[in-house]
């Protein structure tokens, strides 16, 4: 059972445009949300977090949604720059003393110049 | 700034041997993380540690074993290697103590079982 979902595996921008990346879960105890952003070869590296306390969170360019009635999130890039395409990871945490982050499957971002 | 170092990089097994995977952080991180990525899928967690002398098990981990004796080393051992261990292995760590979501990953390592 996949409690942390990206139905999306890629999504194609143009350069300048808005790009959004969905997530979707179905755990009601997950309490914090993580985007982790990963280039080929190389390990993900965190990009952007929220918390169930909070509806939005922004830093720069990028920024996260959280609808917990819908049990959904989203990732906003504006405006979307080349050095953008990667794959993007979301993971969720029930948080509290467990460690143990779920992460869904990823979607491919490229953003075409 | 080296982060989370993770050897090797890329290893080929036969079917039946056994490997440990280094992995070490330079960040003084009180939590570290093993996981592992099949072909479209996400971050499986393998096995975990909290602190040195204390390690806990993830979603998968069946075939592996780990220790934690220092607070920078984190090795990954696999017995008897099987071809549904063929995967890319990823080291993480995190600070912890309300931080302990937000991980640092090394570049991981590529393993193929046949």
């Amino acid at each position: 059972d996949q409690q942390v979902k990206q139905n999306s595996p890629s999504l194609s921008v143009q350069e300048g445009r808005i790009s959004i990346l969905n997530c979707d879960y179905t755990n009601s105890m997950f309490d914090y949300f993580l985007w982790y952003k990963k280039y080929p070869a190389e390990g993900p590296t965190f990009l952007i977090s929220i918390s169930s306390i909070k509806d939005k969170n922004e830093d720069g360019r990028f920024t996260v949604f959280l609808n917990k009635s819908a049990k959904h999130l989203s990732l906003h890039i504006v405006p979307s720059q080349p050095g953008d395409s990667a794959v993007y990871f979301c993971a969720a945490s029930e948080g509290g003393a467990t460690n143990k982050l779920i992460f869904g499957t990823g979607t491919l971002l490229a953003v075409q110049p | 700034n080296a982060g989370v170092t993770q050897t090797p990089k890329f290893r080929i097994l036969k079917i039946g041997q056994s490997m440990t995977l280094q992995c070490t952080q330079d960040m003084n991180h009180n939590y570290m993380y093993w996981y592992r990525q099949d072909p479209g899928m996400g971050l499986k967690l393998i096995y975990y540690s909290v602190g040195a002398g204390i390690t806990d098990k993830g979603e998968v981990p069946n075939g592996y074993n780990v220790s934690r004796s220092t607070t920078e080393d984190f090795p990954l051992r696999l017995e008897l290697a099987a071809p549904s261990q063929t995967s890319v292995y990823f080291c993480a760590s995190s600070y912890g103590w309300g931080e302990k979501e937000k991980l640092f990953f090394g570049s991981g390592t590529q393993l193929s079982v046949l």
